[in-house]
């Protein structure tokens, strides 16, 4: 069975700080995708990233970072010089390999809630 | 228009009613799904369309029943639902190729707030 773990329920932080979301999941398979969704409060999730479970390289856009660890089995998301727009619920998320017959959809973590403060 | 639209945006209904929530996608995809938002617990798969057909059930009572139509068209029937039931529910679209590695990344709607009193 598939798990995603968001330890951090809420994170509250200063504009410009650097924060940081972890990240952990639990998967049998070897081939999987990992996601992150950010849910501002209009309530659809924007798709940020995909990663698939062979590529371990870590990748940046503008101030979003993101560290794939499968040695740890973590995917954190890094948000460098924060700002009030960065407001939301960002969301973890696994899919295991389609195997036919059809697609699986994502199993998401329970969210962090991330706010920023002017 | 947006990718994903859902209707209506917030519902309120009475334990014996009947509604019906809709999902439309203009993205050219073919795969539809259906997710609960509760509070304070992850997302939970409710139903998988591929190609119109349904892939998925994650043991979701049968006061829910969706259909899907077409490949851009996704309903969810609602009756006889329990407070409990309340919450946000997102559809969500892909495109997906077939085969292995074949997970596309989920374009949401904006969900529809559902209240049962």
């Amino acid at each position: 069975a598939q798990k995603v773990t968001q330890a951090q329920t809420e994170i509250s932080v200063v504009e410009k700080e650097d924060v940081t979301l972890d990240c952990v999941y639990e998967t049998r398979d070897t081939t999987y995708y990992l996601f992150w969704y950010k849910q501002p409060p209009s309530g659809e999730l924007v798709f940020l990233i995909r990663r698939n479970s062979f590529d371990e390289q870590n990748e940046i856009s503008g101030r979003y970072s993101w560290n794939f660890q499968k040695s740890t089995s973590s995917f954190n998301f890094t948000i460098t010089a924060s700002q009030v727009v960065d407001s939301a619920v960002y969301f973890c998320a696994l899919s295991e390999a389609y195997s036919g017959g059809g697609a699986d959809g994502l199993t998401f973590g329970k969210g962090t809630h991330l706010i920023i403060q002017p | 228009e947006t990718g994903v639209t859902q209707t209506p945006r917030h519902l309120v209904m009475g334990m014996t009613n009947k509604k019906s929530l809709k999902c439309e996608q203009h993205l050219g995809h073919n795969a539809m799904y259906w997710y609960k938002q509760s509070a304070k617990k992850p997302l939970e798969l409710m139903f998988v369309y591929s190609l119109e057909e349904r892939v998925e059930n994650n043991s979701v009572p049968s006061r829910f029943s969706p259909e899907c139509p077409n490949s851009s068209h996704l309903f969810l029937h609602l009756h006889t639902l329990q407070p409990e039931d309340s919450a946000l529910y997102l559809c969500a679209s892909s495109h997906n190729k077939g085969g292995v590695l074949d997970t596309g990344e989920l374009f949401f709607g904006e969900g529809s707030r559902l209240t049962v009193l």
